[in-house]
């Protein structure tokens, strides 16, 4: 399943299934942008980032993209389980400036 | 073995109240942050601390004042409360302000002010 990320804020994948949840960033002259998992009750975690000057990285289970011809981010997430389910937060920074969080995309995985 | 920890967890209090919330992180970084996540979940950062030192201070009214007394701790103090002060406070801390460095976020204080 694929989300827009500031379009549609909710994710429904069933277990095993590959999610894309994907963010629109805004300040084209950010080099440096993280995705965050955020479990209810509980603060935001580091997942992944990317710097600018690659389009592509990968960690365990999860690839970012980046294309910045287009401002977009996204995040893959390969074979979901349940313990994917959380609130999934892009955001981005230039230099040392602050990091702007993007409005989060809600990820349920369906058992 | 908690990384950054913030108390209280819940705070529910009245309009016109002063509070405060306390953070600590042991982690022996440099730069510590205050965010605000509002309702809809959306997260932005009030303040930022680097070697007890203000770096960023966001358009956030005076009635909120940062106090870090040592590198470890950044307690947020915040004036005659009112309504829509009602949200999560999550600090969080990082090794520097360069790219690359993680912030490590706290479990949040979710405060309510009736």
């Amino acid at each position: 399943g694929e989300s827009v990320g500031l379009h549609l804020p909710t994710l429904s994948v069933q277990e095993g299934d590959n999610s894309i949840i994907n963010c629109a960033y805004s300040n084209s002259a950010s080099d440096y942008f993280i995705w965050y998992k955020q479990e209810s009750g509980k603060g935001p975690q580091f997942i992944i980032d990317i710097r600018s000057n690659m389009d592509k990285r990968q960690g365990q289970r999860v690839t970012v993209l980046l294309n910045k011809t287009v401002k977009h981010l996204s995040l893959q997430i390969a074979a979901t389980q349940p313990g994917d389910s959380a609130v999934y937060f892009c955001a981005e920074r230039f230099g040392n400036e602050k990091l702007t969080f993007g409005t989060g995309t809600r990820l349920t995985i369906i058992p | 073995d908690t990384a950054v920890s913030q108390t209280p967890k819940y705070l529910v209090t009245q309009m016109g109240n002063d509070k405060s919330i306390k953070c600590e992180q042991n982690l022996g970084h440099d730069t510590m942050y205050w965010y605000k996540q509002d309702s809809k979940k959306f997260l932005k950062i009030m303040f930022s601390y680097n070697n007890k030192e203000l770096i960023i201070n966001e358009t956030v009214p005076n009635r909120f004042s940062p106090k870090s007394p040592d590198k470890a701790h950044l307690n947020l103090h915040i004036n005659s409360l009112e309504l829509g002060d009602s949200a999560v406070y999550f600090c969080a801390s990082s090794r520097g302000r360069d790219l690359g460095y993680e912030q490590y976020f706290g479990p949040g204080t979710r405060l309510t002010v009736t």
